[in-house]
């Protein structure tokens, strides 16, 4: 089945240490987006790809880095630059900006 | 990119009543969607209304957008408790989508 998947589903970060969650699709679809949601509230964009070695900021990239080396992969690293990173992240992609995106089922980050 | 506003922010309602949720929007679109997020999972698409398009339906799903106005509304008819979640608009007007906030939908059997 075709699908989108984000791991891992927990992760914890002590202070100053970079972590990175992985999303990866088999869907064959060209962008890829990273997300953050904090409780209550909507999603932000942190980062999105259109094509392979190719991205662009969203509204909230500081404190984060991606890659896009492959179509099916897109990291997303939480650096110690990242003030306040405990959070839940969403990775998703699309065919193109006409379609739906379908996203994973998320990574709960949280700093100890 | 702005977020959009939605409301209302949370609504309860009985098993088989209908639920209403509206949204706003600040710029011009090229589509707009909805979404729907159970506790802790990730969102799942809805339904797709494009620019040109003033209403649409999925199943008990009825999807209106006013351009004009910079607004849309998300109709569920005949309620069950499982549609309990979660419900966002996004509004795609260039490569990527903005999110609102959500209306929290709690159905009740």
């Amino acid at each position: 089945d075709g699908g989108i998947t984000q791991s891992p589903k927990y992760l914890f970060r002590k202070e100053g240490q970079n972590v990175t969650l992985s999303c990866e699709q088999n869907l064959n679809h060209d962008a890829m987006y990273w997300y953050r949601q904090d409780p209550g509230q909507g999603l932000r964009l942190i980062y999105y790809s259109q094509i392979v070695n190719d991205f662009q900021k969203g509204d909230i990239a500081e404190g984060y880095s991606v890659s896009r080396e492959k179509k099916e992969s897109f990291p997303l690293t939480v650096t110690s630059a990242q003030k306040n990173p405990t959070a839940f992240y969403l990775c998703a992609s699309s065919m193109a900006r006409e379609f739906g995106y379908t996203f994973g089922s998320g990574t709960r980050l949280t700093v100890v | 990119s702005q977020q959009g506003e939605e409301d209302p922010q949370a609504l309860s309602i009985q098993e088989g009543e209908n639920a209403t949720m509206n949204c706003s929007y600040k710029t011009s679109i090229n589509n707009l969607q909805w979404y729907r997020q159970n506790s802790g999972r990730g969102l799942v698409h809805l339904i797709l209304i494009r620019s040109n398009e003033r209403e649409k339906h999925s199943g008990r799903l009825r999807v209106t957008l006013d351009t004009s106005k910079k607004s849309s509304s998300l109709l569920i008819t005949a309620s069950r408790a499982a549609d309990t979640a979660s419900y966002f608009c996004a509004n795609n007007a260039g490569n990527m989508l903005t999110f609102g906030g959500g209306t929290r939908l709690m159905v009740k059997p």
